[in-house]
């Protein structure tokens, strides 16, 4: 099993473009996650989906939008970049949403210039 | 947005020192407490989900203890590896609506030198 995979891995926008970050994960899990770590700030949570079909906003979820493809695959999409979205984005997955673990992918590093 | 505080922010000590962190959180919207473990260019690993009060949960030489009633939680490591060095993160979700949303503190780093 791969676990939770992410694409790309290191990205350079320029101000204004756009641009959709891949999750994917393998375990067969219902619920999946977007945060985002920035250096003093912790991991903050973007948008979640509880469970296939579903999407709902976390702690910063402005300047992004999400799609929930099917129960595998959680996409994230920055419309028109900022350089305030420099920052390495994280996708997690757990089984459900009630006391279970999350599982998180490598990352994908952003930089807006 | 609920408080996730951890203490200390650092922590330094050599191979064989035992040594321990804290977590706070709000007591009155307890649903549950999670720990993970995040290396340095890796992503984090969970280490505990607890749920209840007096909870008590090991993995090898980590340990960690839950008090629901006044809003804390102990990370413990016995006898310190340099494997352990490591930024050791709480996340709490809210009782009310789902129990998906953690809020993250920002992490004990601990860093166990030969």
């Amino acid at each position: 099993n791969a676990g939770v995979t992410q694409t790309p891995k290191f990205q350079v926008l320029k101000t204004g473009q756009s641009m959709t970050l891949q999750c994917a994960q393998d375990m067969n899990h219902n619920s999946m996650y977007w945060y985002r770590q920035d250096p003093g700030m912790g991991l903050r949570l973007i948008y979640y989906s509880a469970s296939e079909g579903t999407t709902d906003k976390g702690e910063v979820p402005n300047g992004y939008n999400v799609s929930r493809l099917n129960k595998r695959e959680f996409s994230l999409r920055l419309e028109s970049a900022a350089p305030s979205q420099t920052s390495v984005y994280f996708c997690a997955s757990s089984p459900g949403t009630s006391g279970w673990e999350q599982y998180f992918g490598p990352g994908t590093r952003l930089t807006v210039t | 947005i609920l408080n996730v505080e951890q203490s200390p922010q650092s922590l330094h000590v050599q191979e064989g020192d035992s040594t321990n962190f804290t977590c706070s959180f709000p007591s009155s919207n307890f649903y549950a407490l999670h720990w993970y473990r995040w290396e340095t260019a890796k992503s984090p690993e969970a280490l505990f989900v607890m749920t209840l009060n007096g909870d008590e949960k090991k993995k090898g030489r980590i340990s960690a203890t839950l008090n629901t009633k006044e809003g804390y939680s102990y990370l413990y490591i016995k006898g310190s590896q340099p494997e352990d060095s490591a930024t050791y993160l709480c996340a709490f979700p809210p009782r009310t609506g789902t129990a998906s949303k953690l809020t993250f503190g920002t992490g004990t780093r601990l860093q166990v030198t030969l």
